[in-house]
């Protein structure tokens, strides 16, 4: 079965510094991977996704992720944070085939911009 | 225009009374989704509809009836709510499930608390 798993469920940094999130994933078939944030008391939207094609994924805001097969990883990463940053992130893998296809959801990092 | 809405916003109710929660998408999607959003911020898929047909039933209590009238609405029922209940509901939608790199788009969630 498919799995997703975010290492980290809180990571804090300094405005101005380097964001890392890190997700692994696990799965049969070359993988559809998606990131997704969520702002305080907002629903979910699509950072960005990895399909086929480029290895490296540029988003919204700044960030960008990159798909290693080798190390089954799909860390996001934006060079120099900003406040408006602060939000829960969820890394995400689609699963299944037809009918039966559906996202499986990495539990969440939580990112702390300080100031 | 909101692309996808959903009402009411908060929920405060009593254990044991039943409510509803309603979903309206204009973005001419064919799939629409049901996920609860627990206070650790997990994410669970409960439902999904693609052209008002039920395609994902995970297991969810049957106090909680999905209901499609159309493509463009998905509402949900709660019956004799129970404290466990408590979470945050979103209603999402998206182009066609089956698809790999199918995005979904979220609505603001609707905070529901039993008391």
């Amino acid at each position: 079965a498919q799995s997703v798993t975010q290492l980290g469920s809180h990571v804090s940094v300094s405005e101005g510094a380097l964001v890392l999130l890190r997700c692994n994933y696990s799965s049969s078939v070359p993988p559809y991977l998606f990131w997704y944030v969520q702002y305080p008391n907002q629903g979910l939207q699509l950072l960005l996704k990895y399909t086929t094609g480029a290895t490296l994924v540029k988003g919204i805001n700044g960030f960008e992720a990159e798909f290693k097969k080798s190390e089954t990883s799909f860390h996001l990463t934006k060079p120099s944070a900003h406040m408006s940053d602060a939000a829960e992130y969820f890394c995400a893998v689609s699963s299944g085939a037809g009918n039966n296809r559906k996202l499986i959801w990495g539990l969440g990092t939580s990112l702390a911009v300080n100031p | 225009d909101t692309a996808v809405s959903q009402t009411p916003k908060y929920l405060v109710t009593q254990m044991g009374n039943d409510k509803s929660i309603k979903c309206e998408q204009n973005l001419g999607h064919d799939t629409m989704y049901w996920y609860k959003q627990d206070s650790k911020k997990f994410l669970k898929i409960m439902f999904s509809y693609n052209n008002k047909e039920l395609i994902i039933n995970e297991t969810v209590p049957n106090r909680f009836s999905p209901k499609s009238p159309d493509k463009a609405h998905l509402n949900l029922h709660i019956n004799s709510l129970e404290l466990g209940d408590s979470a945050v509901y979103f209603c999402a939608s998206s182009q066609d499930l089956r698809l790999g790199a199918n995005v979904l788009t979220f609505g603001a969630g609707s905070r529901l608390t039993v008391l």
